[in-house]
C-alpha cells in the first residue's frame, strides 16, 4: 500500500487569493493524480501530475487554474488560483502503487472553504 | 464513453442485515474496478478491486464483490452489516494500464446508513 499526506488538511479561503495542496507520498509512485470533489459530488479528475513534465489536464479544468507541480516520484502540488466559492471542495490526491503501479490509493484529502 | 452508475443514492439497512450496493458501469476496455469508502471527514479507503481471475473478490471489513461481464456490473456485498459501516460508497472503473492507468470515473455514491 501506498501512505499519502496532504496538507493543508482544512482551509478556509478568501475570494480572489490562491492556495496550494501539497500531496506527499511515503514511497516513489510513477502515477499520481489530482481529483476535486464538490460538496454532496462524486470525484471528478482534474489532471495527471507528471514527473518531470507538464501536467495532464481533463476536459474542463486549465493550467491557469489548477497549476501543479511534481518535482520527484514522491511529491506534488496542486495550486488551485484565484480562488471563488464554486472552488469550494475536497481536493483529492491519489497514486498508483502496489507491484504494477496499478492499485489507486487515496489521501486524506484537503478540505477548502471559500468565503 | 465511460461511466459509473450508483442507482441507489442512499440506503438504510438494520445492523446484522446484509447488504448489497449495486453498481454498473460503461467501459469501453477490459475495466478495472473498485469500490471506495469514505467516512465523514475522512479520505476514500479503497476497499476492493477487480481486473481479472476470480469473479467474486475479497475486501477488507468484510465485504466482497462480484464483477459479472454480462451485466456490467460489480455489487458490493457483506452478509451481516456492522454501525461503522455507515458510510458513503464510491464505485469506480479505470484501465489497468497504459496511458489511463490511474484515471477512474467514480460513481454518485451511495450513502449508507445502519440503525442500531
Amino acid at each position: 500500500s501506498a501512505v499519502i499526506s496532504q496538507k493543508p488538511s482544512r482551509d478556509i479561503c478568501q475570494r480572489g487569493t490562491s492556495l496550494t495542496i501539497q500531496c506527499q507520498v511515503d514511497s516513489q509512485v510513477t502515477m499520481m493524480f489530482w481529483y476535486r470533489q464538490q460538496p454532496g459530488q462524486s470525484l471528478t479528475l482534474i489532471a495527471t501530475a507528471n514527473q518531470g513534465s507538464e501536467a495532464t489536464y481533463e476536459s474542463g479544468f486549465v493550467i491557469d487554474k489548477f497549476p501543479i507541480s511534481r518535482p520527484n516520484l514522491t511529491f506534488s502540488t496542486l495550486t488551485v488560483s484565484n480562488m471563488s466559492p464554486e472552488d469550494s471542495s475536497i481536493y483529492l490526491c491519489s497514486v498508483g502503487a502496489g507491484r504494477s503501479g496499478n492499485t489507486i490509493y487515496f489521501g486524506e484529502g484537503s478540505w477548502l472553504t471559500v468565503v | 464513453a465511460q461511466s459509473v452508475t450508483q442507482p441507489d443514492i442512499h440506503i438504510t439497512v438494520s445492523e446484522g442485515a446484509s447488504l448489497e450496493l449495486r453498481c454498473n458501469y460503461s467501459y469501453g476496455a477490459t475495466p478495472y474496478l473498485f469500490w471506495y469508502v469514505q467516512s465523514p471527514g475522512q479520505g476514500l479507503q479503497l476497499l476492493l478491486k477487480y481486473f481479472s481471475g476470480d469473479t467474486l473478490v475479497q475486501g477488507i471489513k468484510g465485504f466482497e464483490a462480484e464483477f459479472k461481464r454480462s451485466q456490467s456490473s460489480f455489487n458490493l456485498r457483506k452478509p451481516s452489516v456492522h454501525w461503522s459501516d455507515a458510510a458513503e460508497y464510491f464505485c469506480a472503473v479505470g484501465s489497468p494500464r497504459g496511458s489511463t492507468l490511474g484515471r477512474l470515473y467514480f460513481g454518485r455514491g451511495t450513502q449508507l446508513t445502519v440503525w442500531p
